[in-house]
């Protein structure tokens, strides 16, 4: 298996342009994660799914972030338009039945 | 509502040492637990979890953790630690209905020579 991938490792982008990070979790995987880590404020939860439906968005910030979730291998992550302060390391996880969370690589996300 | 709290936000210990970093939690329900590592540039990777089935989970690379409930503990202990053990650890609860689990602040452990 080859765990969760995310996709781009590292994204570097000028403040205002639209960025997409891409999720994809593990096969058979029920529930789907998005973090997001800094110094600051540590790990939070963004948003997550279960089959498919998103369950809880509480912790997007703001409406220039979006998720979605059209299928169950694939998840994406869209910032729009995007600002310095969102700077950090955006992790997708995925889990079956509260087994534990497997983690992805991350995405580095740097706004100048 | 459920949450954890990790005690030291970094610890230091020389190798060969015990390793012991704590955290306690707090839930209105009996609760799974969680420790993960974090090594650098990489995602967390699940340590060891706790679901009722013994009090003492025994997890990777030698780590182990204790639920302790009169206490609301769940800390984590290595007999004796090694270079590679350098790592940020992050103790996590959840609610065994729910699909969310609930990090806590991290604790970054530092190995001197």
């Amino acid at each position: 298996d080859a765990g969760v991938i995310q996709s781009p490792r590292h994204e570097v982008t000028e403040m205002g342009q639209e960025v997409t990070l891409r999720c994809k979790p593990i096969s058979g995987h029920n529930s789907l994660f998005w973090y997001r880590q800094t110094m600051m404020r540590g790990l939070e939860l963004l948003i997550y799914f279960n089959n498919n439906v998103p369950i809880d968005d509480s912790g997007m910030p703001e409406d220039r972030f979006s998720a979605k979730m059209p299928n169950a291998s694939f998840s994406t992550l869209k910032i729009q338009p995007s600002e310095p302060r969102d700077s950090a390391v955006y992790f997708c996880a995925s889990d079956v039945n509260n087994y534990g969370y497997t983690f992805g690589s991350g995405t580095r996300l740097t706004v100048v | 509502a459920q949450s954890v709290t990790q005690l030291g936000s970094h610890v230091s210990v020389s190798e060969g040492a015990l390793v012991l970093l704590r955290c306690n939690y707090s839930s209105s329900v009996p609760p799974y637990l969680f420790w993960y590592v974090q090594y650098p540039n990489q995602g967390l990777q699940l340590l060891l979890k706790y679901t009722s089935a013994a009090t003492l989970v025994k997890g990777i690379n030698g780590f182990e953790a204790e639920f302790k409930k009169s206490e609301t503990s769940f800390h984590l202990t290595k007999p004796s630690a090694h270079m590679s053990d350098a790592a940020e650890y992050f103790c996590a609860v959840s609610d065994r209905s729910a699909s969310k689990i609930i990090f806590g602040s991290g604790t970054r452990l530092s190995i001197r020579p």
